[in-house]
């Protein structure tokens, strides 16, 4: 059973930042790209990045480029989220989801139960 | 970037009832499209890929077509677990993006 873990989430206050990580188990971690999406409160998705299977390829949804930054690390079955120069409208539920192939533009097929992050002063 | 407008935003239905959520592109995405679908205080789930494929262990009441900047899904027989937000997401080119989500209510 796939099993995606998110953590690192909490409150922080504008221009700090936060490493957000997924603990990901139940499949083969580095066939598969990665992809970290974001929900506000009662809003809808907002896709913030994704990753391909080697780290070869990686995107960035428009608010969070220069900002974010994803890495994986297929050793340890991880993916990481490093938010740096945080902004009130950052606060959401950070989802970590598994790409259903190797290249970053894959669809998500799992998802973890998110991690919140609020930032605020 | 590539805008996903939804419609409706919601729609009120009842048990047995057949359901349509449309999705259109701001440009032609293909068959870049997937369908999600999300319950109170869970993360969205896959149903549909690529347009039409439905996803390993979705009902075969849900279905969807389209290409290029139109797109559907459609709940033959609605059912009491059916009733929840889907959204469409178009993952033609990068940055991916989501429709404003259809939320499916109770008449």
């Amino acid at each position: 059973e796939v099993q995606l873990v998110e953590s690192g989430g909490g409150l922080e206050q504008p221009g700090r930042s936060l490493r957000l990580s997924c603990a990901a188990s139940g499949f083969t971690f580095d066939d598969y790209a990665m992809h970290w999406v974001r929900q506000t409160p009662g809003k809808g998705l907002e896709w913030v990045a994704g990753i391909s299977w080697n780290s070869g390829h990686i995107e960035y949804g428009d608010s969070v480029k220069g900002r974010f930054t994803v890495s994986r690390d297929n050793a340890k079955n991880s993916l990481y989220l490093q938010m740096n120069s945080l902004r009130p409208d950052d606060t959401a539920l950070y989802y970590c989801a598994k790409g259903s192939s190797l290249v970053a533009s894959s669809v998500t097929d799992a998802w973890g139960k998110g991690t919140t992050v609020v930032v605020s002063s | 970037d590539i805008q996903m407008t939804q419609s409706p935003s919601s729609v009120s239905a009842s048990i047995g009832d057949r359901v349509t959520i449309t999705c259109r592109a701001s440009q032609g995405v293909s068959n870049w499209l997937a369908w999600y679908q999300q319950k109170p205080g869970k993360a969205p789930k896959l149903l549909i890929f690529a347009a039409s494929s439905l996803q390993s262990g979705v009902p075969s009441r849900f279905s969807g077509s389209g290409s290029g900047t139109d797109f559907t899904l459609t709940i033959s027989t609605l059912q009491p677990e059916d009733f929840a937000t889907y959204y469409c997401q178009q993952t033609d080119s990068f940055p991916l993006t989501f429709g404003g989500g259809t939320k499916v209510e109770i008449k």
